[in-house]
């Protein structure tokens, strides 16, 4: 059972655009994380929310936990052709340390 | 300090052949995990293990064992391949200190079952 859905599903952009890709549960996570994935390797971890409100900034992408802590959006502004790629958001569930629930992905591109 | 490895890179199987994929991993993290990952469904999750000797299933377990004798090895068994398990596998790591963790992904290893 998928407890993670992400939207949208797919996105194509030029550059210099703004998006934002939604994370959304029905479960209550500990925590959430942003991970970014390029053809042919393995996902790389962006950023880790902990707190129901909490926004974090890395460079031209901001991530956000909703309240309830069941939904995260990353927010990338004036994206950029090294944007694109696979992003997954990941939830823990209170007591599962390192044990992770992906989302079904939001496949990113950018364009010239 | 290679991280995470995983061979093979590429492998192709005939339906109702067994095979291994490897793990290995030098960074004495305590967790491993398997994912696999198919089109539009994120990555799920196969097997994990909290440490040495101890293993457990993950969401989509069937058709595939595991055994963790050392903290660096973690490989993949399946016993009698099928064409739905053709997909991309992940190895992935990390440290379990408690707090949220980082997950570090080997390269994968795409898998075709025909």
């Amino acid at each position: 059972t998928q407890l993670l859905e992400q939207s949208p599903q797919f996105l194509s952009i030029q550059e210099g655009e703004n998006l934002t890709v939604y994370c959304n549960s029905s479960s209550v996570f500990s925590s959430l994380q942003w991970y970014r994935q390029e053809p042919g390797e393995g996902p790389v971890l962006l950023v880790t929310v902990v707190t129901g409100g909490e926004v974090k900034k890395l460079k031209r992408l901001t991530f956000q936990f909703g309240d309830a802590r069941k939904d995260s959006s990353l927010h990338i502004t004036a994206a950029q052709p090294g944007d694109t790629g696979l992003y997954l958001c990941a939830g823990q569930f209170t007591g599962t340390a390192s044990k992770l629930t992906f989302g079904t992905g939001t496949r990113l591109q950018v364009t010239l | 300090n290679a991280g995470v490895t995983q061979t093979p890179k590429f492998q192709v199987l005939k339906t109702g052949q067994s095979m291994t994929l490897q793990c290995a991993q030098d960074m004495n993290h305590e967790y491993m995990s398997w994912y696999r990952q198919d089109p539009g469904m994120g990555l799920r999750l196969i097997h994990y293990s909290v440490g040495a000797g101890i293993t457990d299933q993950g969401e989509v377990p069937n058709g595939y064992n595991v055994s963790r004798s050392t903290t660096e090895d973690f490989p993949l068994r399946l016993l009698s391949a099928a064409p739905s398990q053709t997909s991309v596998y992940f190895c992935a790591t990390s440290p379990r200190t408690g707090t949220p963790d980082t997950q570090y992904f080997g390269p994968g290893t795409r898998l075709t079952v025909l």
